[in-house]
């Protein structure tokens, strides 16, 4: 399969605690963006990291690339219930390719 | 506001009737992208267009086909939709350049169209 890997698959947890997705990835990339898609909708996109970048803030958003792993991590702080979603990272390489991990479903308990 | 348009919202066809979803953007990006989303799973990209140039992806059945005769309009066009076909289907663009070296940036998506097939 295409398809990257995230985990977890699943995670709850309680309003106000972190939350921390991971994402793997097969190829090497030009950048890694994450998107949050609520569900039955469109994705909306939250960060992007370039392949030279290895951190990246955005509000209560702090993403990691490691490209020698192939590997970057989500970390939301202090979640709502807001955040409650499914979120993606998306590997792109030249040629506009774009690769989807599996995504991982959040669910944060108020 | 800028945005990224599906029409319609939900499409319902008959087994092999031909259908088709449109896109159109605002936001007077180059890239256009088409993803099909089956439930629960990850986007899959069909192809995308950088500016009138088309680009399928290896796996895509030739069943999909994309016109897109302007900036701001793309079209998917299934064919012949069998019951596997049926998904989401989400349009995304894109502002993608070179400066010295390629320079992918961020998808905006549309809320998707969702196609049944009975």
């Amino acid at each position: 399969s295409q398809q990257g890997e995230e985990d977890p698959q699943a995670l709850s947890i309680q309003e106000g605690e972190n939350a921390t997705m991971n994402c793997s990835y097969k190829t090497s990339i030009n950048n890694l963006q994450w998107y949050r898609q609520n569900s039955g909708r469109g994705l909306v996109h939250l960060i992007l990291i370039r392949s030279n970048e290895r951190e990246k803030h955005s509000g209560r958003l702090r993403v990691t690339l490691d490209t020698s792993k192939k590997s970057s991590s989500l970390l939301i702080t202090a979640s709502r219930a807001a955040d409650t979603a499914s979120y993606f990272c998306a590997s792109v390489t030249g040629g506009f390719k774009t690769i989807f991990g599996a995504g991982t479903r959040l669910f944060v308990k108020a | 506001d800028a945005m990224v348009i599906q029409n319609p919202r939900y499409q319902v066809t008959q087994f092999g009737k031909p259908v088709t979803l449109s896109c159109s953007q605002t936001l007077n990006h180059n890239v256009m992208y088409w993803y099909q989303q089956k439930s629960s799973q990850a986007p899959k990209l069909l192809f995308h267009y950088y500016d009138k140039d088309f680009n399928n992806e290896a796996d895509t059945p030739d069943n999909f086909q994309s016109r897109r005769p302007n900036t701001s309009f793309c079209f998917l066009d299934i064919r012949s939709p069998g019951l596997g076909d049926a998904a989401m289907y989400l349009c995304a663009t894109s502002r993608a350049g070179t400066s010295g070296r390629w320079l992918y940036n961020e998808q905006f998506f549309g809320p998707g169209t969702r196609l049944t097939v009975l």
